[in-house]
């Protein structure tokens, strides 16, 4: 069964600092990662895309890695601000499926 | 440019009412469409998806139902909506024929059922 884990579930830190959240997956065969932002209230926006071949992605402050050999993935966000409070989705697709998987999320809150 | 819309944007309905969710694109033709659930503090949980006209697939037993009776426009429906119901309502598209091409999200309608 395709699985996305995202870890940790939840994440408070103070404006400035640096984070990153993980993304686990074991969805076969693999086509590529996306890592999505959620405002509360809104509907996802995607932030990066990876594909097999692609290990670093970067978005403005925002950073994503890809081990497809240990199916990991990250994202690194820099120099944080108010702004960047919001749940971080993980999603992660299959070849040949008009389905991906989604992760459940970190909950992202920076405070001041 | 492709843009996605959805209404209303929010909805407070007694339990055993209808219910009706409007989703439609703007931009593209032939998309693949999506309905999605969000309850609070969790992940998102598809519904029904559709790669065309009339096609609908179902991915989790409920008293919903969807149905596409144009190219861009999906429909959510219920006959009578349980407290179970409530969430928050996800419409996405998707590129016709392309497995694995990003999802678009509409705004999301936020469902209360009292």
């Amino acid at each position: 069964k395709n699985q996305v884990e995202q870890s940790p579930q939840s994440l408070i830190i103070l404006e400035g600092k640096n984070c990153t959240l993980q993304c686990n997956y074991t969805v076969s065969p693999f086509s590529n990662l996306r890592w999505y932002k959620q405002d509360t209230g809104r509907g996802p926006v995607s932030l990066t895309i990876m594909t097999f071949s692609e290990n670093t992605k970067s978005n403005g402050r925002y950073t994503a890695t890809l081990d497809a050999d240990t199916k990991q993935s990250s994202l690194h966000i820099t120099a944080s601000q108010l702004s960047d409070s919001a749940s971080y989705i993980c999603v992660v697709s299959s070849g040949g499926s008009y389905i991906p998987t989604f992760g459940r999320g970190t909950s992202l809150i920076v405070h001041p | 440019s492709q843009t996605i819309h959805q209404w209303p944007a929010t909805l407070v309905q007694p339990v055993g009412s209808p219910l009706s969710l409007e989703c439609t694109v703007e931009g593209t033709s032939n998309p693949n469409l999506y309905w999605y659930r969000q309850a609070a503090g969790r992940g998102l949980q598809l519904l029904f998806y559709s790669v065309g006209i009339g096609q609908i697939s179902s991915e989790v037993p409920q008293n919903l139902s969807a149905s596409r009776p144009q190219d861009r426009q999906f429909i959510l429906s219920s006959k009578k909506l349980l407290l179970s119901d409530s969430g928050f309502y996800l419409c996405a598209w998707s590129v016709k024929g392309a497995t694995g091409s990003e999802q678009y999200f509409g705004p999301g309608t936020r469902l209360t059922v009292t």
